[in-house]
């Protein structure tokens, strides 16, 4: 079954604890995407990923970090969570062109700092 | 740059009447489109995608959308709304140019009253 997969799908953590949160597809997607949902602000992209080793900031990527050593994963990293960084974490995954450029979400990751 | 302006936060309508959510979109380049839904405390499912083909793109459970270039707009409907269909709506847009860039509406949630 084509998915993306994300790990924790719930996390509660402190200030300035370093986190991880894992994201892989099964689909051999070249593209990659990390998104931060908050109420009244849709989803604002934080990282993206073209292909392996090639990644560029979103809109809101203070805070954070990612990596793409394989084609299949795409962590995000806090290295030093703030609880402005609260929010609902969605991963996405795409084929990369234009006429297969459907992004599949995964399920998303609750991440609450306190 | 690109942009897009959901008009109205929240949209009520009665079981079995028409549904239209607006979305307007800037966009540097010709962009590719997209409505996603999102159910309470669920992830993101697609909609419908306009890319470069027909203008009037129809997607699932009913929904269509129509791409107006001169009006910078991509407003989603349906004839006749069920209950199923409560849920926020989001409208996307991603530059050809920018090509990765991904940018989403804050968002519209619907109500269906019965």
């Amino acid at each position: 079954e084509a998915q993306v997969t994300q790990n924790p799908r719930y996390l509660i953590t402190v200030t300035g604890k370093k986190l991880t949160v894992t994201c892989s597809q099964n689909m051999n997607h070249e593209y990659m995407s990390w998104y931060r949902q908050d109420p009244g602000l849709g989803l604002r992209q934080i990282y993206y990923s073209m292909n392996v080793e090639v990644t560029d900031k979103g809109d809101v990527p203070e805070g954070y970090k990612v990596s793409r050593k394989e084609k299949r994963n795409f962590p995000l990293i806090l290295e030093s969570p703030s609880p402005n960084q609260t929010s609902l974490y969605f991963c996405a995954s795409s084929q990369g062109d234009r006429e297969r450029e459907t992004q599949y979400f995964g399920p998303g990751t609750r991440l609450l700092v306190l | 740059a690109q942009s897009v302006t959901q008009l109205d936060s929240h949209v009520s309508v009665s079981e079995g009447t028409p549904v239209l959510l607006r979305c307007n979109y800037s966009s540097s380049y010709s962009p590719s489109l997209f409505w996603y839904v999102q159910h309470p405390n669920k992830g993101l499912q697609l909609l419908l995608k306009y890319t470069s083909a027909a203008t009037l793109v129809k997607g699932i459970n009913g929904f269509e959308a129509e791409f107006k270039k001169s009006e910078t707009s991509f407003h989603l409907t349906k004839p006749s709304a069920h209950m199923s269909d409560a849920a926020e709506y989001f409208c996307v847009v991603r530059d050809s140019g920018g090509y990765q860039k991904v940018t989403f509406g804050t968002g519209t949630k619907l109500q269906v009253i019965p």
